[in-house]
């Protein structure tokens, strides 16, 4: 699998926005991005996907760079219940492996009030 | 709607007995997967299915793992002669299939784990 690189950790102030980047130089023209977060003792939840373009949705926005080697999560305001543990995955296409994610150390993202 | 659930919560047990995880996957959802989470560590795939088949068990760590899915639906990770590095939080996921597009077939849903302590 291609792997991921992000920062260990991450602060934030709250109603502030937060950019959390990920690198992936080795990913390949079919692998998709995925972000998940993690809260504390909670299983992980899933934030937000894309391929190409960049994508919205409720809880976030996505900036993949044109190159593709490179994509940032953007948290338009932080509230103090996004502090979690933020995961960059690449998810391939195709093949067995196709249903795995495979999960990094993930960013932690600190809120303060 | 009811989400994904898991049962035991947790589960303490001595080393070299057999302990069996179950996951209740939301309803409708052909994926399901297992992963786990040790202690300081991230998560672990192990073994997913797409219906009760699968395809990929590249994960499992050992032959003293091993999973299975009937009817589609609930599944069950056993753990036979357990150790104590086993010890981890066992999470479980579903998805409503496994495909190249569609943004509903990508999202997983995790379960809240089974913590399981080997003594």
């Amino acid at each position: 699998d291609a792997k991921t690189t992000q920062p260990n950790s991450m602060e934030s102030n709250e109603e502030e926005p937060v950019h959390l980047p990920c690198n992936h130089s080795t990913i390949s023209g079919t692998d998709y991005i995925h972000w998940y977060r993690q809260l504390p003792s909670q299983g992980p939840e899933y934030v937000i996907h894309g391929l190409t373009s960049n994508v919205n949705n409720r809880m976030a926005s996505l900036a993949i760079a044109e190159d593709r080697k490179s994509s940032t999560l953007i948290l338009h305001r932080a509230t103090l219940r996004d502090a979690a543990v933020y995961y960059c995955i690449l998810r391939g296409a195709g093949g067995t492996s196709y249903g795995k994610l495979t999960f990094g150390q993930g960013t932690i993202l600190t809120v303060h009030p | 709607g009811a989400g994904v659930s898991q049962s035991p919560s947790n589960k303490v047990t001595e080393k070299g007995k057999d302990v069996e995880l179950r996951c209740d996957p939301i309803s409708g959802h052909t994926a399901l997967y297992w992963y786990r989470q040790s202690l300081g560590q991230g998560l672990e795939f192990l073994i997913y299915f797409q219906g009760n088949s699968a395809p990929d068990k590249s994960g499992l760590p050992s032959d003293r793992f091993s999973a299975e899915r009937t009817g589609g639906s609930v599944s069950t990770l056993t753990i036979q002669r357990t150790q104590q590095e086993d010890s981890a939080v066992y999470l479980c996921a579903s998805s409503l299939g496994i495909m190249s597009s569609g943004s509903g077939y990508n999202e997983q849903f995790f379960g809240p784990g089974t913590r399981l302590t080997v003594l």
